[in-house]
């Protein structure tokens, strides 16, 4: 079982839809969580950060992590072309500083 | 505020050739330090992490090596690059020694002809 399992989808859906994606993963050692979004040959940029259980709201995005179930999630509302970009998900935690990724979900949000 | 800069931000290298890729973090000190690997449909690869200068820890057997002169520069060679090399490669810091989130360069895309 890979650490960390993401759909890659392709998602496509209208602008103004709400949008979930999701992670889930089997080690309990992780505590940290993230969520990432890249443009096309574009680094990764940082959109949210977590640390425990529950939910965490900035703007139009909400990161939900469920601790019990290995699941997270993040919801992007009234989604906008802008937000069309690969979404990854990220974790850390245990005996070292790094992070494990998901392979990413393509998002393409149509005008 | 803490930036990262990465170069050159596209590469085409015959096989055979050296590599340098070159990473530099400003507004921070000692940052933990990171070269990804990232290919389509395979995610990111960490490929090394430093936590100190000199420090460097490999997480995969391959033709790369990395090194960290200075605090905040890390860099990633090849004495002769393989067809296999290709990809988009990125640098990253994370601000304290612990689990945090990590901050990612541009990238550098490479192909080895």
């Amino acid at each position: 079982q890979k650490e960390v399992e993401q759909d890659p989808g392709p998602l496509s859906v209208p602008e103004g839809a709400i949008v979930s994606l999701n992670c889930t993963y089997s080690n309990s050692a992780f505590q940290y969580f993230m969520w990432y979004r890249q443009y096309s040959r574009k680094g990764p940029e940082l959109l949210m950060y977590t640390y425990s259980s529950g939910n965490k709201e900035d703007g139009r995005f909400t990161a939900q992590v469920d601790k019990s179930s290995k699941y997270i999630s993040l919801f992007i509302r009234d989604s906008q072309p802008s937000d069309s970009a690969t979404y990854l998900c990220a974790m850390s935690g245990g005996s070292n500083y790094k992070l494990t990724f998901g392979k990413g979900t393509l998002l393409t949000v149509n005008p | 505020s803490q930036t990262i800069h990465q170069w050159p931000a596209t590469l085409v290298q015959p096989v055979g050739s050296p590599l340098s890729l070159e990473c530099t973090v400003e507004g921070t000190s000692n940052p933990n330090l990171y070269w990804y690997r990232q290919a389509a449909g395979r995610g990111l690869q960490l490929l090394f992490y430093s936590v100190g200068i000199g420090q460097i820890s490999s997480e995969v057997p391959q033709n790369l090596s990395a090194s960290r002169p200075q605090d905040r520069q890390f860099i990633l060679s090849s004495k002769k690059l393989l067809l296999s090399d290709s990809g988009f490669y990125l640098c990253a810091w994370s601000p304290l020694k612990g689990y945090t989130e990590a901050f990612f360069g541009q990238g550098t895309r490479l192909t080895v002809v």
